[in-house]
C-alpha cells in the first residue's frame, strides 16, 4: 500500500463548476501538506501549502486537511480552462523537502 | 531569469548504453533533487544533496549515479542504461524558506530500448 493515494483521474469537467481533488494518507506524523499543479509537459509548481489540519484559502482555492482522517482536499471553486493540469498532493513530517512524499496526481480538465 | 534549467530535453538510449543528464539552477539555493516521474507512480526521489559537497540517495537509487558539482549544478548519470529507467526525469532545487519549496525544471524525456 502506497504512504500516498490519490486517484490519478482522468477527471473532466465543465467549465465554472466546483472541483474536488483529494488524497489519502497513511503516516500519521505527515504534518507538512502541499499541492503542486503540473501543465502538460511542464514541472510541477506549488500551488498551495498548509501545517497542521485546517483550511487554508488562495483565491478561488482552498487546501483542507483533516489529519483525524488521515485525508487532504483541494477545492477550486468557479473552474477555468487554464485550471486544466495534473495535480499532485505532497507531504512530509518535517520542513524541508527532502522528505517529501508525493501522490501520483490527479489528471484535470476543464471545458469550455 | 532561468530557474532550474535541464538538458538534454529529450534522448533515446539503448540498453547499456551510458548518459549523464544535466542541472542547473540560478536562485541560489543550497538544495538540489532528482525525481522520476511515471505513470501511476507519482514523482518519486532518485538522489538529492542538502548542500553542496553532499549527496544522499531518495527512494529509487539503484541504477543511479549523481554528481553535485558545485552549488549551481546536480548531474545525474546512468552508467547501464535498462528499460526500467524509461521515464521522464526532473530536477528541483530548493532554498531556506519555511514551505521547503521545489522548483522543478521542465524535465527530460528518456527511452531505453
Amino acid at each position: 500500500q502506497k504512504e500516498v493515494e490519490q486517484d490519478p483521474g482522468p477527471l473532466s469537467v465543465p467549465e465554472g463548476a466546483i472541483v474536488s481533488l483529494n488524497c489519502t494518507y497513511s503516516n500519521s506524523a505527515f504534518q507538512y501538506f502541499m499541492w503542486y499543479r503540473q501543465y502538460s509537459r511542464k514541472g510541477p509548481e506549488l500551488l498551495m501549502y498548509t501545517y497542521s489540519s485546517g483550511n487554508k484559502e488562495d483565491g478561488r482555492f482552498t487546501a483542507q486537511v483533516d489529519k483525524s482522517s488521515k485525508y487532504i482536499s483541494l477545492f477550486i471553486r468557479d473552474s477555468q480552462p487554464s485550471d486544466s493540469a495534473t495535480y499532485l498532493c505532497a507531504m512530509s513530517e518535517s520542513q524541508g523537502a527532502q522528505k517529501l512524499v508525493f501522490g501520483q496526481g490527479t489528471r484535470l480538465t476543464i471545458n469550455p | 531569469n532561468a530557474g532550474v534549467t535541464q538538458t538534454p530535453k529529450f534522448q533515446v538510449l539503448k540498453t547499456g548504453q551510458s548518459m549523464t543528464l544535466q542541472c542547473a539552477q540560478d536562485m541560489n539555493h543550497n538544495s538540489m533533487y532528482w525525481y522520476r516521474q511515471d505513470p501511476g507512480m507519482g514523482l518519486r526521489l532518485i538522489y538529492y544533496s542538502a548542500s553542496e559537497g553532499t549527496t544522499d540517495k531518495g527512494e529509487v537509487p539503484n541504477g543511479y549515479n549523481v554528481s553535485r558539482l558545485n552549488k549551481r549544478e546536480f548531474s545525474l548519470r546512468l552508467e547501464s542504461a535498462a528499460p526500467s529507467q524509461t521515464s521522464v526525469y526532473f530536477c528541483a532545487s530548493s532554498g531556506l524558506t519555511n514551505t521547503g519549496e521545489l522548483f522543478f525544471g521542465e524535465g527530460s524525456r528518456l527511452t531505453v530500448l
